[in-house]
């Protein structure tokens, strides 16, 4: 059955240092993988997502993540990091005929501190 | 309109109450989830409704049941709850067949069991 291990529960950067929030999967097929953000009393967004060419995808806010099959893994970064950006990330992995049925990771609480 | 909608927001219930937690999408999808997000653990597949009939059951007590009159609404009726069944239930929804999968989350509704 596919898995998405999150490493870490808490991450602490200082605002203007670079991140990355780290996601390992486990699934047969090529996955579809997915990095999503939520706010405190929020619903989740999509940051970006991978299906096939390019491993390395940019997304929303400055985000990027790299695709490395041999690793199992889709790591998240951002160069730069803002105080905006404290959240909670979610790492997932699109099962199904169509990647739709997601199976995500604990996730990750991401601390600014200014 | 935000693309899905949840309604209502909070909700406390006893434990012999009947309940619904709604959902509309304004995003023209043709499938619809409803997840469970609870403190600690892990996003949690409840249901999946393609083209209005139910695909996926995740082994989720009767408790629970879905309904989906249109590819538009769908809607979780509660009754005779748990104090464990506590949590943030999100909706979300999606393009089937001939898109990449990608689910759009509503912000949630954040159900506590008295």
């Amino acid at each position: 059955a596919q898995s998405v291990t999150q490493p870490d529960i808490h991450i602490t950067v200082s605002e203007g240092a670079s991140l990355e929030l780290r996601c390992n999967y486990s699934y047969g097929a090529t996955p579809y993988l997915f990095w999503y953000v939520q706010s405190p009393g929020q619903g989740l967004q999509l940051l970006l997502k991978y299906f096939s060419g390019d491993t390395l995808v940019q997304g929303i806010k400055g985000f990027e993540a790299e695709f490395k099959r041999s690793q199992s893994s889709f790591n998240l970064r951002k160069p730069s990091v803002h105080w905006s950006d404290a959240a909670e990330y979610f790492c997932a992995v699109g099962a199904g005929e169509y990647g739709n049925k997601l199976v995500f990771g604990a996730g990750t609480i991401l601390r600014v501190k200014s | 309109e935000t693309g899905v909608t949840q309604t209502p927001r909070h909700l406390v219930m006893g434990m012999t109450n009947k309940k619904s937690l709604k959902c509309e999408q304004h995003l023209g999808h043709n499938a619809m989830y409803w997840y469970k997000q609870s403190a600690k653990k892990p996003l949690e597949l409840m249901f999946v409704y393609s083209l209005e009939e139910r695909v996926e059951n995740n082994s989720v007590p009767s408790r629970f049941s879905p309904e989906c009159p249109n590819s538009s609404h769908l809607f979780l009726h509660l009754h005779t709850l748990q104090p464990e069944d506590s949590a943030l239930y999100l909706c979300a929804s999606s393009q089937e067949r001939g898109s990449t999968g990608e689910l759009f989350f509503g912000e949630g509704s954040r159900l506590t069991v008295l």
